[in-house]
């Protein structure tokens, strides 16, 4: 059964401060990796896709991939009250299926 | 760009009555259809996906089905509603395999 774990939280971080999320992943055929921000009540809603090991930028989000340690993380900077929301990790491993992970809650304080 | 209709935004049905919920796409030709149940507190489990017109892949077998009678539309019935049937019910639209999915806003059911 291929999986993908995240911590479900809550991620509790101060206004400002950086989030770090993460998520790891067992195939390790998966090719692309993707970030999902949803608000209670709302439909998933993507944030970031990334394909290759290293960084991705894209304003104040950044994706990070290690395939060697199967696992891939968000970072937020200067984290809003606006940010807080259930963040989903999804994987794809090059065929028609896409496996969620549970979502980790991150609760940004004013 | 395109859009993801999805409906009825909320439904509440009683325990043994069918069901059909109906996502349509606009804006894209041939896409690949997803749908996926998210239980309350729960992660997005994949129901069912569809990579053409009647064709049809089931991931989890249980009293739901699936169909694609049109190239953009993909429907999702039951015969008889379980309580455990109840759950926030998202269409997903795909292109290739490699890129993301973008989901409807999804139908939050209720069987009591």
């Amino acid at each position: 059964q291929k999986e993908v774990e995240q911590n479900s939280g809550p991620l509790s971080v101060p206004e400002g401060a950086i989030a770090s999320l993460n998520c790891t992943y067992s195939d390790r055929g998966s090719q692309s990796f993707f970030w999902y921000r949803q608000y209670s009540g709302k439909s998933p809603e993507l944030i970031m896709s990334i394909y290759s090991n290293g960084d991705k930028e894209d304003g104040r989000f950044t994706a990070q991939l290690n395939k060697a340690s199967q696992y891939v993380s968000l970072l937020i900077r200067d984290s809003q009250p606006s940010d807080s929301a259930t963040y989903l990790c999804a994987v794809n491993s090059g065929t028609y299926k896409y496996i969620f992970g549970t979502g980790t809650r991150l609760k940004v304080l004013a | 760009s395109q859009t993801i209709h999805q409906w009825p935004a909320t439904l509440v049905q009683p325990v043994g009555s069918p069901l059909s919920l109906e996502c349509t796409v606009e804006g894209t030709s041939n896409p690949n259809l997803y749908w996926y149940r998210q239980a309350a507190g729960r992660g997005l489990q994949l129901l069912f996906y569809s990579v053409g017109i009647g064709q049809i892949s089931s991931e989890v077998p249980q009293n739901l089905s699936a169909s694609r009678p049109q190239d953009r539309q993909f429907i999702l019935s039951s015969k008889k509603l379980l309580l455990s049937d109840s759950g926030f019910y998202l269409c997903a639209v795909g292109g290739r395999r490699d890129s993301p999915l973008h989901f409807g806003n999804g139908t939050r059911l209720t069987v009591t």
